[in-house]
């Protein structure tokens, strides 16, 4: 089976840099997805990572390690408009094409 | 091309009726996939094709769920006699074979009465 933990919920001041963590157990992991969905709209990509790492993008970053089954996204100068669920997945690379699996999502409070 | 595009929205329906939804997917992308997402929830994987072939369904999908995608372009999903544990939204991804980056429409939520 698959278990992806990461926090229900965390708050964070607009400007401010926060971490949100996601730890995984999956067999044939071939690499993990962050996603953030605002309340009733799609999920949206932010960003990929396969090989260890940190992968940056703007004011996100994500960063990745395989053999401890660990990744965080980093978002920095917050704004109110971060504020959002994130989702992290874990992409298998076993018969199942390339579904994703969810963890529940890390709802983020951005305040001024 | 606007990405993916789900219909209908919103849907309304009684405990023992049939309901179809529809995906659009992004043109050029020969993988679709079905999640549904309960709240406080992240999306739960339901089935995916690659062209119109469908290449896996999870056992969350029941014998009263059904999905075509009959010219590998839009797919439809079935719920035949839904009942009121069926309530979720349900959303549709897309994306190019291999690893590629799965692009999500809005999705379709679904009440059952």
């Amino acid at each position: 089976g698959q278990n992806i933990d990461q926090p229900t919920e965390m708050t964070a001041t607009e400007g401010a840099i926060v971490q949100i963590n996601c730890t995984y157990q999956t067999s044939g992991f071939n690499g993990l997805f962050w996603y953030q969905q605002h309340a009733g709209e799609a999920p949206t990509f932010l960003s990929y990572n396969v090989l260890d790492g940190l992968e940056e993008k703007g004011r996100f970053s994500s960063f990745l390690s395989r053999s401890k089954g660990y990744s965080y996204l980093l978002l920095k100068e917050l704004q109110m408009k971060d504020s959002a669920s994130y989702l992290c997945a874990v992409h298998r690379a076993t018969g199942g094409g390339n579904k994703l699996t969810f963890g529940t999502g890390t709802q983020l409070k951005v305040e001024l | 091309d606007t990405g993916v595009s789900q219909d209908p929205r919103h849907k309304i329906t009684k405990r023992g009726q049939n309901v179809t939804f529809r995906c659009d997917p992004i043109s050029e992308h020969n993988r679709l996939y079905w999640y549904r997402q309960t709240l406080g929830q992240g999306p739960e994987f339901l089935t995916y094709f690659q062209n119109e072939a469908q290449l896996e369904k999870s056992r969350l999908l029941s014998d009263r769920f059904s999905a075509e995608r009959p010219k590998g372009s839009f797919s439809t999903l079935e719920i035949q006699r839904t009942e009121q544990g069926d309530s979720a939204m349900y959303l549709c991804a897309s994306s190019l074979a291999g690893a590629g980056i799965q692009y999500f429409g809005a999705g379709t939520r679904l009440s059952v009465l």
